[in-house]
């Protein structure tokens, strides 16, 4: 079985600091990750993914996240918070080999907030 | 390009009635999964719906069914309705079961 667990539910950054959020997986398989993010009242928009490639994998808005699989870990940076960078951040896992490996597993979620 | 539509946006019910929620995947789309995403929570895989099978479900009981047409858009329905069903719905659509799955911005329910 998979899991996903995201350290902080709740995390709080001045504009123009460092955002670090932490996700650790469980996997018995090389697993693929992703990053959503959530804007209020809103749907899951990708930020980025790692599907067994570059273990440093760049996504949208400045984001970017490192697959260490000896720490089984996956956690999003950006060097710069913005203002519009306020939203709740999910972490999430599939399996990555091949057959019907087709659920996304979702941590609970971080919430950003970033402070003028 | 059309993105992954989902109606209605809001969806207010009583316990014991049945609702029906909808979803247009995206363009080239085979493949749509479910999830219901509770007030404070990740969101859940309900199931998963490749060429109109389904292709995967999670813990939910029977009550929660779907379907999936020709032109690949979906349908969720629940019968039953409990209090507890009281959620955002997210459809989520893929060219295949592995590849990224592209959101919705999905159907929020009460159930009074």
């Amino acid at each position: 079985a998979q899991s996903v667990t995201q350290l902080g539910s709740h995390v709080s950054v001045s504009e123009g600091a460092l955002v670090l959020l932490r996700c650790n997986y469980s996997s018995s398989v090389p697993p693929y990750l992703f990053w959503y993010v959530q804007y209020p009242n809103q749907g899951l928009q990708l930020l980025l993914k790692y599907t067994s490639a570059a273990t440093l994998v760049k996504g949208i808005n400045g984001f970017e996240a490192e697959f260490k699989k000896s720490e089984t870990s996956f956690h999003l940076t950006k060097p710069s918070a913005h203002m519009s960078d306020a939203a709740e951040y999910f972490c999430a896992v599939t399996k990555g080999s091949g057959g019907s490996n087709y659920k996304l597993t979702f941590g609970k979620g971080t919430l950003l907030t970033v402070n003028p | 390009e059309t993105g992954v539509t989902q109606s209605p946006t809001h969806l207010i019910k009583t316990r014991g009635q049945q609702v029906t929620l909808r979803c247009s995947s995206q363009s080239g789309h085979n493949t749509v999964s479910w999830y219901q995403q509770a007030l404070g929570q990740g969101p859940q895989f309900i199931f998963q719906y490749y060429r109109e099978e389904e292709n995967g479900r999670g813990n939910f009981p029977p009550r929660f069914s779907g379907l999936q047409f020709p032109n690949y858009s979906s349908e969720l329905n629940v019968n039953a309705l409990e209090l507890d069903d009281s959620a955002l719905y997210l459809c989520a659509s893929s060219p295949g079961g592995l590849d990224t799955q592209y959101f919705g911005p999905g159907t929020r329910l009460t159930v009074l």
